[in-house]
């Protein structure tokens, strides 16, 4: 079973629209939660961190539940500059050093 | 921000040739460093772990004799694929932090073809 597990889409929604993406991790010793934004032929970068009691950072908030072992990602109004793969990634207390990644949900934003 | 450079961008090598992949963070001290794989639509995958000055702790499955890395400095690591066969094929990957407590940067990633 793989640590982290995502739709992988495509999610393909009109500009302006609300879109959620899941991610569950099978792993209950998982202790830190990111989702990372990656556009095509590039880097990860750090989108936002997840925090227990859920939290905002403009048009995204992440929640996450650990009772369903599951993290999601809104996107409020979406831009056509959102579209890209968003990523979930895990950290176990075990080994701080290990990044547990999700194989990505696309989401394409049409104008 | 930290950014972290990584080069060469992209590099086609013939089978059985070596390849040298850099990984540098050019305006902080990257205690640890690491090594990530992505073949098409997977995740990444974690190769290895450096820590400047010591040994690179590998990942279950990868065989550190033809991943070399090398993390003799805290701005530079180095990942050599040795003898490249057309399935080691994939974009590779580093990112760099300066401790435990902050964010690690990736680099813009290498993608590796071997015809």
């Amino acid at each position: 079973r793989k640590e982290v597990e995502q739709d992988p889409g495509p999610f393909n929604v009109p500009e302006g629209a609300t879109v959620a993406f899941n991610c569950t991790y099978s792993n209950s010793a998982s202790q830190s939660f990111f989702w990372y934004r990656q556009d095509c032929r590039k880097e990860p970068k750090l989108l936002m961190s997840v925090y227990s009691s859920g939290n905002e950072d403009g048009r995204f908030t992440a929640q996450l539940n650990r009772a369903s072992q599951y993290i999601s990602l809104l996107i409020r109004d979406s831009k056509l500059s959102d579209s890209a793969t968003y990523l979930c990634v895990v950290r176990t207390i075990y080994n701080f050093n290990k990044f547990y990644f999700g194989s990505g949900t696309k989401l394409n934003v049409k104008p | 921000g930290a950014v972290v450079s990584q080069h060469p961008s992209w590099v086609i090598c013939k089978s059985g040739t070596s390849v040298k992949i850099e990984c540098r963070s050019l305006d902080f001290q990257a205690t640890t460093m690491f090594w990530y794989r992505q073949f098409p639509k997977q995740s990444l995958m974690l190769m290895a772990t450096s820590n400047e000055g010591s040994k690179a702790t590998y990942e279950q499955g990868v065989e550190k004799d033809k991943f070399l890395i090398n993390h003799a400095s805290l701005t530079l690591s180095t990942l050599t694929v040795t003898s490249a066969h057309p399935e080691d094929s994939s974009f590779y990957i580093c990112s760099a932090r300066e401790t435990t407590e902050t964010e690690a940067f990736f680099g813009q990633g290498t993608r590796l073809t071997v015809v």
